[in-house]
């Protein structure tokens, strides 16, 4: 069964530095999407894309964070500088668009679990 | 603008006793509903979903969820609880912002489910 990769699983890193989070989602999807999982807390969309584009990144802290998806296939999610508060998992996810409404579901992959020290 | 609101944060039962775990909702359209597992350290894996179809949903694992409008739930249930239940449930509303394919889910905070033996 296909499934959405992520690496790294886990990273501990210094406040100040920068980090890099990589998603594969499931091959045909045209839809990824990045989420923040504060510890204790339901996930929150950061940015989402459709191909290359993106099409709402009204929740991604743009002064530290950026997301890009050059090929239309893998992502990458990057924090310059991290801060305290980034500590989180952040979770990747695909969608494929079907011929009707509601009939696709997003997929997650395992998730980057992020220790900002 | 929609909203999910898991009524409990932590539910405790039996090995072999019933799981009821409690979700409302709020949403301007039809929406689309979904409950999700986590396990310690993992992802997010789809356990069911409504989409409109039967108000009773049958999921993975013998889970079960009812769309009840008049009521604004979407509970889910399972007849035994087996000690592989254990784990973070996220009950989750979605909607189409129309465009199609532009799909947005919010999650609630999450219930923890602890199996006693």
């Amino acid at each position: 069964e296909a499934e959405v990769a992520q690496s790294p699983r886990y990273k501990i890193t210094e406040k100040s530095q920068a980090v890099a989070f990589w998603c594969d989602p499931i091959s045909g999807h045209a839809t990824l999407y990045w989420y923040r999982q504060i510890l204790g807390q339901g996930p929150e969309l950061l940015v989402q894309f459709q191909d290359e584009s993106v099409v709402d990144d009204s929740q991604l802290p743009k002064d530290r964070f950026s997301a890009e998806r050059l090929k239309g296939v893998d992502s990458t999610l990057k924090i310059q500088p991290a801060e305290l508060g980034d500590s989180a998992m952040y979770l990747c996810a695909s969608r494929q668009i079907g011929r009707e409404w509601g009939t696709d579901t997003q997929y997650f992959g395992p998730g980057t679990r992020l220790t900002v020290l | 603008a929609q909203s999910v609101t898991q009524l409990d944060s932590h539910v405790s039962v039996s090995e072999g006793t019933p799981v009821l775990l409690r979700c409302n909702y709020s949403s301007s359209y039809s929406p689309s509903l979904f409950w999700y597992v986590q396990h310690p350290n993992k992802g997010l894996q789809l356990l069911l979903k409504y989409t409109s179809a039967a108000t009773l949903v049958k999921g993975i694992n013998g889970f079960e969820a009812e769309f009840k409008k008049s009521e604004t739930s979407f509970h889910l249930t399972k007849p035994s609880a087996h000690m592989s239940d254990a784990a973070e449930y996220f009950c989750v509303v979605s909607e189409e912002d129309g465009n199609f394919g532009n799909e947005k889910l919010t999650f609630g905070t999450g219930t923890r489910l602890t199996i006693i033996p």
